[in-house]
């Protein structure tokens, strides 16, 4: 079955720390895998994208990563701000199919004084 | 600004009640979608179109229609409401079918009592 989870279902640091989200994925084929940013009351925003071949990937403070072995990705924040509070959504997408999009749970974020 | 606009921002409705749910965007992206999302459950697709003219079933169709007469609006129809359909509904698009970023509206908060 094709699935993505992600952990933890919830987190909270303080300002300043580093923090790692993971995503674990069993869909295949496999194309690509997009993190997204949703800030509470609005929808989500495309953070970055990661394909077969890329192992990681930096967007400013965030940086992610891929192991397409062992299926699993991760999305680092370094230096965390109060504006990185947000849930954070992994979505895996299919190589075939009508609906290709396989989206996890997201882990929600909050970063404290 | 360029973007998606979802309209109400939010809506109290009583059970048995016709809903629709609207969304526009300016950006002459092909494919659009609505998603509803549930806590503890994530983004789930309702319904999608590929193209105008086009519409097809997503994981939870049941209890809505869409309609994709032109490239930039896509209604979603609550003929009856149900309790169970109270929900943050999001309608997103993005330029090509499947594994394309999605670009998501605000969302609209429902309350179906």
């Amino acid at each position: 079955k094709n699935q993505v989870e992600q952990s933890p279902q919830s987190l909270i640091i303080l300002e300043g720390k580093n923090c790692t989200l993971q995503c674990n994925y069993t869909v295949s084929p496999f194309s690509n895998l997009r993190w997204y940013k949703q800030d509470t009351g609005r929808g989500p925003v495309s953070l970055t994208i990661m394909t077969f071949s890329e192992n990681t990937k930096s967007n400013g403070r965030y940086t992610a990563t891929l192991d397409a072995d062992t299926k699993q990705s991760s999305l680092h924040i370094t230096a965390s701000q109060l504006s990185d509070s947000a849930s954070y959504i992994c979505v895996v997408t299919r190589n075939s199919g009508n609906t290709p999009l396989v989206f996890g749970k997201g882990t929600r974020l909050s970063v404290i004084a | 600004i360029a973007g998606i606009t979802q309209a109400p921002t939010s809506q109290i409705l009583a059970a048995g009640r016709r809903m629709t749910l609207r969304c526009t965007q300016d950006m002459r992206h092909n494919a659009m979608y609505w998603y509803r999302q549930d806590l503890g459950l994530g983004l789930r697709l309702i319904h999608y179109s590929n193209t105008a003219g086009t519409t097809g079933k997503g994981e939870v169709p049941d209890g809505y229609s869409v309609s994709r007469a032109n490239t930039d609006d896509f209604p979603l129809t609550l003929a009856s409401a149900v309790p169970s359909q109270t929900s943050v509904y999001f309608c997103a698009s993005s330029a090509q079918e499947g594994g394309e970023k999605l670009f998501f509206g605000s969302g609209t908060q429902l309350s179906v009592l």
